[in-house]
């Protein structure tokens, strides 16, 4: 089985950093995703990372350590419209990593 | 832009109607989920599809619940009966390759009165 888990709320102000966290308990594993969902729309991806490091997207970055079962997404220099749900998502060796398990989401609210 | 597009956006029903919800995934895209998603749950798989086979529903209720897929360009996921707690919001999404991201539809918000 699998299980992860990351906050269900951030808070952040326009122009700062803010980190999510995501920790993974899987039986194996193929790498981690990020998807962004604003309310009322559908998910859309925002990286990937099959191996450990830092893959960096403009203002994103996600960084995954599999010795560790962790990963984040990284946004910088926050604007409004980052205002949305943010989820982690595994592909791990049930079905051959052909699936996603995601994580609950967190809210990330951007004040001005 | 290539879009996965689901169909309809929204459908409001009565408990015991049969529902049947659309997804015309990404030309070339091999690969169709079926997901549900409410906010005690989450994100939930309910069935996948590769080339047109189904793969795994064992997310999916299999009494009430059937999805096929009759041709490489339309998924359908039905509901029969249907009943309150399948309200949600429904997304298809496709994907063209195992190692390439999924595309999400716009999801159908389905209420169960």
């Amino acid at each position: 089985g699998q299980s992860l888990e990351q906050p269900s709320e951030v808070t952040a102000v326009e122009g700062a950093i803010v980190q999510i966290n995501c920790t993974y308990q899987t039986s194996g594993f193929y790498g981690l995703s990020w998807y962004q969902q604003h309310d009322g729309g559908a998910p859309t991806f925002l990286s990937y990372n099959g191996l450990d490091g830092l893959e960096e997207t403009g203002r994103f970055s996600s960084f995954l350590s599999r010795s560790d079962s962790y990963g984040y997404l990284l946004l910088q220099e926050l604007q409004m419209k980052d205002s949305a749900s943010y989820f982690c998502a595994v592909r791990d060796q049930d079905n051959a990593g052909n699936m996603l398990t995601f994580g609950g989401g967190t809210r990330l609210m951007v004040k001005p | 832009d290539a879009r996965v597009t689901q169909t309809p956006r929204h459908k409001v029903t009565e408990m015991g109607q049969e529902v049947t919800m659309r997804c015309q995934p990404i030309l070339g895209h091999n690969t169709v989920f079926w997901y549900r998603q409410t906010m005690m749950q989450g994100l939930e798989l309910l069935a996948y599809f590769r080339n047109r086979a189904p793969l795994d529903d064992s997310g999916m209720p299999k009494d009430r619940f059937s999805a096929e897929m009759p041709d490489a360009t339309l998924a359908t996921l039905k509901i029969q009966p249907s009943e309150p707690r399948d309200s949600a919001v429904y997304f298809c999404a496709s994907r063209q390759g195992a190692n390439q991201p999924q595309h999400f539809g716009d999801g159908t918000r389905l209420s169960i009165l």
